[in-house]
């Protein structure tokens, strides 16, 4: 079945520094990819999708782009915040090839630090 | 602004009650889900439901039932609740179109002793 392996954290990094957390799958026929974000306190948010090969998805300084090749989609910031401190979830959607709509396969979450 | 909100924030159940999460959405959405969150497992699907009065299980469904009266609400049952039960339970909304967001509600953690 479908499946989504993310890096295990924490990631904990300065303010300003580079910040890679990494994200493969694995899936039958053409997923969609995307990145959620869940602030302490609060539920999951949409980040980011890319609904097909070489589409680079960005929002708020972040970026992924959809490798078929790697089967990857690592997220991606040049300069974090304070206020980047989260947890973030890598997710597939395989509904074109299923036809089931709307479900997503998530990943176990990277939680990010980002300190002063 | 879009909401999804979840009855409780945080419960605390003994083994064997029957358990009950509420939750509720004002965006008119189609689907509706519910998740359970664990420590290193990430989210998994317990069900979910296209329709009032319908719905289908997900990867985990054993040990809870879910009710949709109407359309706004989606209600989570654990008939006798367990320890292993003890969860952050997540529920989310969405249009029947799939854009691949889904909104999601704050969270219910649940504590069963």
């Amino acid at each position: 079945g479908d499946s989504v392996t993310q890096m295990e954290g924490p990631v904990t990094l300065s303010e300003e520094a580079f910040l890679t957390i990494n994200c493969t799958y694995t899936a039958t026929g053409y997923p969609s990819l995307f990145w959620y974000v869940q602030y302490p306190g609060e539920g999951l948010q949409l980040l980011l999708k890319a609904t097909k090969a070489d589409d680079k998805g960005s929002n708020k300084g972040f970026e992924a782009t959809y490798r078929k090749e790697t089967t990857s989609f690592h997220l991606e910031k040049g300069s974090v915040q304070v206020s980047d401190s989260a947890v973030y979830f890598c997710a597939l959607s395989d509904s074109l090839y299923t036809g089931t709509a709307s479900k997503l396969t998530f990943g176990t979450g990277t939680r990010l630090q980002v300190t002063l | 602004d879009v909401k999804v909100t979840q009855s409780s924030r945080y419960l605390v159940k003994r083994t064997g009650e029957k358990v009950f999460l509420e939750c509720v959405q004002d965006m008119d959405h189609e689907n509706m889900f519910w998740y359970r969150q664990d420590p290193g497992l990430g989210l998994r699907l317990i069900y979910f439901s296209y329709d009032v009065k319908m719905k289908e299980k997900g990867d985990i469904p054993e040990g809870y039932s879910v009710s949709r009266e109407k359309k706004e609400r989606f209600s989570l049952i654990l008939e006798s609740a367990s320890t292993n039960q003890t969860s952050m339970y997540l529920c989310a909304s969405s249009f029947i179109r799939f854009t691949g967001e889904l909104f999601f509600g704050e969270g219910s953690r649940l504590t069963v002793l």
